[in-house]
């Protein structure tokens, strides 16, 4: 199974901030990698697909890069709705695994 | 437009079953395989297993096998997924997600196992 983990764990950042997660899997998934945002009580939301891909509707403050192993999540000035949970999920292989999470939380 | 409609919540005794349904609507049923993804309350996204709406074939997770059984009716674009033998640890909020990028979830149908 391919392991998937996401640091840091939880960040606290200020408004216009620029923020980076990183994901890393323990073997390739070429550019199969998803990122989610989830808030207290609701389903995820995809926010990025095929690692760099934006899906439609998502601010374009929020871009993903990397291939292969690693990859990051990048917002490039935080807003306060960005307060959430992340989570990366790699789709290259069987089971389709998830990160830990990361806790971003506004100064 | 595109949804997943997921049934209600369920309390259920340790030991017994649940089946969650998921609904389909907005998008044709049969393009898109649908994977089931669950979290226990303060946890992460744990993946359990996807069904082919087109085919009825499934994978699970490893964890799930043996206990787990997803299904769907073309008819009534449904899916749904059974638990059986359940533990206290299967307490969580049950999630069915559209496709390989998980562009489209359903509200989470919250599982409670308790004696």
């Amino acid at each position: 199974d391919i392991q998937m983990t996401q640091s840091p764990s939880s960040l606290s950042a200020s408004l216009g901030d620029r923020v980076t997660i990183t994901c890393r899997a323990s073997q390739t998934v070429n550019s199969y990698l998803n990122w989610y945002q989830q808030k207290p009580g609701k389903a995820p939301k995809l926010l990025i697909y095929a690692a760099s891909s934006l899906h439609i509707g998502v601010p374009s403050r929020f871009s993903g890069s990397g291939f292969g192993t690693e990859f990051t999540l990048t917002i490039s000035s935080l807003q306060p709705e960005d307060s959430a949970s992340y989570f990366c999920q790699q789709s290259y292989s069987f089971p389709y695994s998830f990160g830990q999470g990361t806790k971003l939380e506004i100064k | 437009q595109v949804q997943l409609g997921q049934s209600g919540a369920e309390v259920k005794k340790p030991g017994a079953s649940v089946k969650v349904s998921c609904k389909a609507s907005g998008y044709t049923f049969t393009s898109y395989d649908i994977n089931w993804v669950r979290q226990a309350a303060g946890q992460g996204l744990e993946w359990m297993g996807w069904v082919n709406p087109k085919n009825g074939n499934a994978g699970y997770g490893q964890k799930f096998q043996g206990r787990v059984t997803m299904t769907t009716n073309t008819s009534i674009t449904t899916v749904y997924m059974e638990l059986s033998s359940l533990r206290i640890e299967d307490t969580a909020v049950y999630y069915c997600a559209r496709g390989l990028r998980g562009d489209v979830w359903g509200q989470g149908t919250t599982v409670t196992v308790s004696s």
